[in-house]
């Protein structure tokens, strides 16, 4: 099956500090998203990123799918960032429903 | 926006316990997913359903099953509580079409004791 892998598997920011997390992953894919679970459990939506660049706030993301690698910026880090970042992708729609295979997670810890 | 529902936040159950796990969704999607996360083991997909009364095995169906009898709810069963399903449980849901954006609901922690 497809191999996503996440980098760095752990970050310690200081507040107000940037950052890039990295998420290769081994084959072709129709999507990949970006999710933060935040302290209390719930991954949130950050971005649906497929392919190109899009910018939400401090929050920025780019997917090269033909280099196989997307790229999630946070600037000017807050306290609230903290948490696990996963990233996950699908492959081509092939049969009854398209699964998400998600990465192993970048571990966020921002401290002031 | 798109809202998953969870019907508990935390639940606590006894070993032999039958466990239902309720997940709502309000966006009329096809696709609906239940996960369990641990740590170390990253998020693994239990059963998902593509449809009203459709449903297949995810990675790790053993000692679960799941009930879809209407489009905007997935159930999670546990048929007979045991301690090594004490987890956090997600659930999801995704469309078709336009993208194919999923969405969790909160996460139930459920302990078994």
């Amino acid at each position: 099956g497809i191999q996503v892998e996440q980098s760095p598997p752990d970050l310690i920011l200081q507040e107000g500090a940037n950052s890039t997390l990295r998420c290769n992953f081994s084959d072709s894919v129709n999507n990949l998203q970006w999710f933060h679970q935040n302290p209390w459990g719930q991954l949130i939506n950050l971005f649906y990123i497929p392919s190109g660049t899009k910018q939400n706030g401090r929050l920025s993301a780019t997917t090269v799918a033909t280099e196989r690698y997307s790229l999630l910026y946070i600037s000017s880090s807050q306290t609230t960032d903290s948490g696990v970042y996963f990233c996950a992708v699908d492959l081509p729609y092939t049969g009854t429903a398209s699964k998400l295979t998600f990465g192993t997670g970048t571990r966020l810890q921002v401290t002031l | 926006d798109v809202k998953v529902t969870q019907s508990s936040r935390y639940l606590v159950k006894r070993t032999g316990e039958k466990v239902f796990l309720e997940c709502v969704q309000d966006m009329d999607h096809e696709n609906m997913f239940w996960y369990r996360q641990d740590p170390g083991l990253g998020l693994r997909l239990i059963y998902f359903s593509y449809d009203v009364k459709m449903k297949e095995k995810g990675d790790i169906p053993e000692g679960y099953s799941v009930s879809r009898e209407k489009k905007e709810r997935f159930s999670l069963i546990l048929e007979s509580a045991s301690t090594n399903q004490t987890s956090m449980y997600l659930c999801a849901s995704r469309t078709r079409t336009p993208t194919y954006e999923q969405y969790f609901g909160p996460g139930t922690r459920l302990t078994v004791t």
